[in-house]
């Protein structure tokens, strides 16, 4: 599985947009991209996933580059309610699933 | 659907006690997995199972058993508990086929003495 490196805290306010990078330079090519969000005491929650290019849902958008060594987890508009640790998960689909490997994670305060 | 379910919420064990942490859950899905973590910390998976009778270690597997032998159910055992063993326990589960998207439960809070 490829490791992937996330910064360890962010800040920032309600109402902006927030951009989490997760740097995963070994990525293979059957790897996918996989976001979680964890609120303490909780079990993680999965926010999106992706390949390549974009991904959007109702939650959060996730951006690919063409060389995929890196994503980016978009979170429009925040409010107090998504501070949170969120994790960047990287593995084929099937074959891993089951056995992800979680990093530290990101720490995410949104203040008022 | 309750999902996926993990008893008991909270457990205090002395050193060198057995116990039996239970996860189950009703999506009939057969990838289900335990995971442990440690405050600060991400999760770290403790062992896996890929089917019912299937079962692999993960990368903390020393110091516990699992067995799977229904989709339903996925115990884990601390053989001999440890203070080194206090942590959070989490139970997931995914459907195969189904991407990476895995189910977690509420979480065991283990603390051994």
């Amino acid at each position: 599985l490829a490791k992937t490196t996330q910064p360890i805290s962010m800040d920032s306010y309600e109402g902006q947009e927030v951009n989490i990078t997760c740097s995963h330079n070994n990525i293979a090519t059957n790897d996918y991209i996989t976001w979680y969000q964890q609120f303490p005491s909780q079990g993680p929650r999965f926010i999106i996933q992706g390949y390549k290019t974009k991904v959007t849902n109702e939650v959060a958008s996730l951006f690919i580059p063409a060389d995929r060594k890196s994503s980016t987890l978009s979170l429009p508009r925040v409010s107090l309610s998504d501070t949170a640790v969120y994790y960047c998960l990287v593995g084929a689909l099937n074959t891993n699933a089951g056995k992800s490997t979680f990093g530290d994670g990101t720490t995410l305060t949104v203040k008022p | 659907n309750a999902g996926v379910t993990q008893t008991p919420k909270f457990q205090v064990l002395k050193t060198g006690q057995s116990m039996t942490l239970q996860c189950a859950q009703d999506m009939n899905h057969e990838y289900m997995s335990w995971y442990r973590q440690d405050p600060g910390m991400g999760l770290r998976l403790i062992h896996y199972s890929v089917g019912a009778g299937i079962t692999d270690q993960g990368e903390v597997p020393n110091g516990y058993n699992v067995s799977r032998s229904t989709t339903e159910d996925f115990p884990l055992r601390l053989l001999s508990a440890a203070p080194s063993q206090t942590s959070v326990y989490f139970c997931a589960s995914s459907p195969a086929g189904g991407g990476h998207e895995q189910f977690f439960g509420p979480g065991t809070r283990l603390t051994v003495l």
